[in-house]
This record gives C-alpha cells, structure tokens and sequence, in this order.
C-alpha cells in the first residue's frame, strides 16, 4: 500500500492567496483526520471525517479554514484568505475506524504564507 | 488550554543507556494512550500504546507505563540507540464514540553515539 499521499509537499504562496492541501487516505480506511503542526502548539487536530462525514470541526481555527471530503479516498483543506500566522505543516492522517489505535499519517504539507 | 502535556522539550542521552521520556494529562476521561514517533519531513509514526486498565505495556525495547492516579505515562527505551533520534509525540483519547485523539507538543530526543 502507498500509504497516506499528500499534496503538495511544500507550498509557498502570498498572504491573502487561496490554498488548497490535498489528501489521499489508505483504500480502506473510514476516518481521515486534518492535523497541523506549530512550534508553539504542537500537533492540532483540525477536523475530522468518518464515512466521508465531518464529525468534528472544533479544532478549525477560523472560517477561513474549510475541509471536504467528496469521497472515501479524497480530501482537501482550504485556508482563503491564507495569512502568514497559517505557515505550518499540515498532515493528513488515516484510520480503518474512528475509536482505532493506529492512526496512519501522510508525509505532510509544509505550508509558508509569505 | 492543554489537555496532554510533555513538558521538557527535548532529552539526550547517551547511546545504550535509557531514555525516559514523561508524559501528564489533565482529562480523567482518557483511557487509551498512545505513542507517536516523528522523523524530520515524515508524518509521526505509532510506536506503542496502552489501555487504562493496564501499567504497563511492552514491544521490545519499547516500554509505556501508566500510572492512573497521578495522570502520568512514561515511554522507556532500552538501551537507546542514534536510530531512536526523533520527535515523540504522547496521546490519549477518551471511550466516547467520537472520540479523537488528543497530542501533547512533542519531545526532541537526541541519542548520542
């Protein structure tokens, strides 16, 4: 299995500029979860789906933060209008179920918004 | 507010020696606890876990303990070795239905050869 995929990898981009990380869940898996990662927070959890419905949404800082899940084996986190208190990496993360101990992470985004 | 805590930073330690690494939590409702490792430019890895009605849990030279009453876990390894060098991520989630995953901040953890 390729494991989670993520793109892209790194994505420089202008402060008030549309972004849009993509996800690609292990085939298989129900749950897929939206982390970021910041030196001064840690790993966040931002949103998570099951069965390509959003269950949690608290962690999502902002409305300028949106995620969907059309279907089992894609998502996509949108941040319009991007600023640069957004510049982390952001990772994707995968489950055969919701209350499951292995979580499977993507590689990644690292994100800069100049 | 911070519901998993690791509050030092970062460890070094001396190849073949052991590392401990500590881990507290606030939620009394936690009772699944987990261990994440990170390399640099790769997402975080799961190492090893432990349910609330154990203390212990072993896989290898992996060891998590968990003492309930202080809300404290701790991830040993035995002996380190320079291939251990990464960040480790604590977690811990609760029996809801729903429930998620909680992250501490991480611990840098440097195994000199």
């Amino acid at each position: 299995d390729a494991g989670v995929i993520q793109s892209p990898r790194h994505e420089v981009t202008e402060m008030g500029q549309e972004v849009t990380l993509r996800c690609k869940p292990i085939s298989g898996h129900n749950s897929l979860f939206w982390y970021r990662q910041t030196m001064m927070r840690g790993l966040e959890l931002l949103i998570y789906f099951n069965n390509n419905v959003p269950i949690d949404d608290s962690g999502m800082p902002e409305d300028r933060f949106s995620a969907k899940m059309p279907n089992a084996s894609f998502s996509t986190l949108k941040i319009q209008p991007s600023e640069p208190r957004d510049s982390a990496v952001y990772f994707c993360a995968s489950s055969r179920q919701l209350r499951t101990d292995t979580q499977y992470f993507g590689p990644g985004t690292r994100l800069t918004v100049l | 507010d911070q519901q998993v805590k690791q509050n030092s930073p970062s460890l070094s330690v001396q190849e073949g020696r052991i590392s401990i690494l500590n881990c507290d939590y606030t939620n009394s409702m936690f009772d699944y606890f987990l261990w994440y490792k990170k390399y640099p430019a790769e997402g975080p890895t799961f190492l090893i876990s432990i349910s609330s009605i154990k203390d212990k849990n072993e896989d290898g030279r992996f060891t998590v303990f968990l003492n309930k009453s202080a809300k404290h876990l701790s991830l040993h390894i035995v002996p380190s070795q320079p291939g251990d060098s990464a960040v480790y991520f604590c977690a811990a989630s609760d029996t809801g239905a729903n429930s998620k995953l909680t992250f501490g901040k991480g611990i840098t953890l440097s195994v000199r050869p």
